[in-house]
C-alpha cells in the first residue's frame, strides 16, 4: 500500500496527559499532513511538514518527520476532551502533473476521558 | 477562511438513479478533489481536477464522472447508483503543496 498508515488504529487517554501518534508510509513525500476528523464530519487541515523539516510545532501539536525511517509523529500535550477526533496523515507524493495529491491514512481514533 | 461547501448534508437516492453532488470553494483554488470515507478503509480518491475543464482519474473512478465547468464548482456524478456507492462524499479544495480545506461531507444512501 503506498498509503501512510497511523499507529495505533485507535488511543484512549485522560485528559491532561499527552496523545502520540505515529505514521509510517513506503515511498518518498514531498510533505506529509496531520488532519483531524470530528465524528461525521469534514477534516480539518492542522499541520503540514515538509520533506527537508524535521519537526514543527502549532499551539499544542508537535509533528516530528524522519524521511530515513519513513514515519511521522503528531503529539497533542495536554489533552483536552475536545481533542476526541479521529487524526490522519496524509502524504504528498511529488509526481509531476499531479503532485498536489494527497493519499490519507485509515486514522488514529483519540478518546480523550474527563 | 476558505470555506468548502457542500450542496447536501444528506442524501438518499435509489438504485439506478443518476445523482449530482455539489461542492463549491470560495477562495480562488486551483486544484478540487472527490473522497469517500467508509470504515476500515478510509478516505479514497475517486477524482481530481487541477483547473477548469481538466480532470484526473484517482484511485477508485469507476461508476464516477466529474465537471468542472468553473473554477469555484467542482460536481460528482454518480452515472446509475449502486448500493454499494453508500458512504460518505467529502469534496476538498487546495492551493499548490498546501493543506486542503474540506467541506462538511455528504452522507449518501443508496437503497
Amino acid at each position: 500500500s503506498q498509503q501512510g498508515e497511523e499507529d495505533p488504529q485507535a488511543l484512549s487517554i485522560q485528559e491532561g496527559e499527552n496523545a502520540t501518534m505515529n505514521c509510517s508510509y513506503k515511498t518518498s513525500i514531498n510533505n506529509l499532513q496531520w488532519y483531524r476528523q470530528n465524528s461525521g464530519r469534514g477534516l480539518v487541515h492542522l499541520i503540514l511538514i515538509r520533506s527537508n523539516e524535521r519537526e514543527k510545532h502549532s499551539g499544542r501539536l508537535r509533528v516530528t518527520l524522519d524521511t530515513s525511517k519513513k514515519s511521522s509523529s503528531l503529539l497533542i500535550t495536554a489533552s483536552r476532551a475536545a481533542d476526541t477526533a479521529s487524526y490522519f496523515c496524509a502524504r504528498q507524493v511529488n509526481s509531476g502533473g499531479s503532485n498536489y495529491k494527497l493519499t490519507f491514512g485509515k486514522g488514529t481514533l483519540l478518546t480523550v476521558n474527563p | 477562511d476558505v470555506k468548502v461547501t457542500q450542496s447536501s448534508r444528506y442524501l438518499v437516492k435509489r438504485t439506478g438513479e443518476k445523482v449530482f453532488l455539489e461542492c463549491v470553494q470560495d477562495m480562488d483554488h486551483e486544484n478540487m478533489f472527490w473522497y469517500r470515507q467508509d470504515p476500515g478503509l478510509g478516505l479514497r480518491l475517486i477524482y481530481f481536477s487541477y483547473d477548469v475543464k481538466m480532470k484526473e482519474k484517482g484511485d477508485i473512478p469507476e461508476g464516477y464522472s466529474v465537471s468542472r465547468e468553473k473554477k469555484e464548482r467542482f460536481s460528482l456524478i454518480l452515472e446509475s447508483a449502486s448500493t454499494n456507492q453508500t458512504s460518505m462524499y467529502l469534496c476538498a479544495s487546495s492551493l499548490w503543496e498546501r493543506g486542503y480545506t474540506f467541506g462538511s461531507g455528504t452522507r449518501l444512501t443508496v437503497v
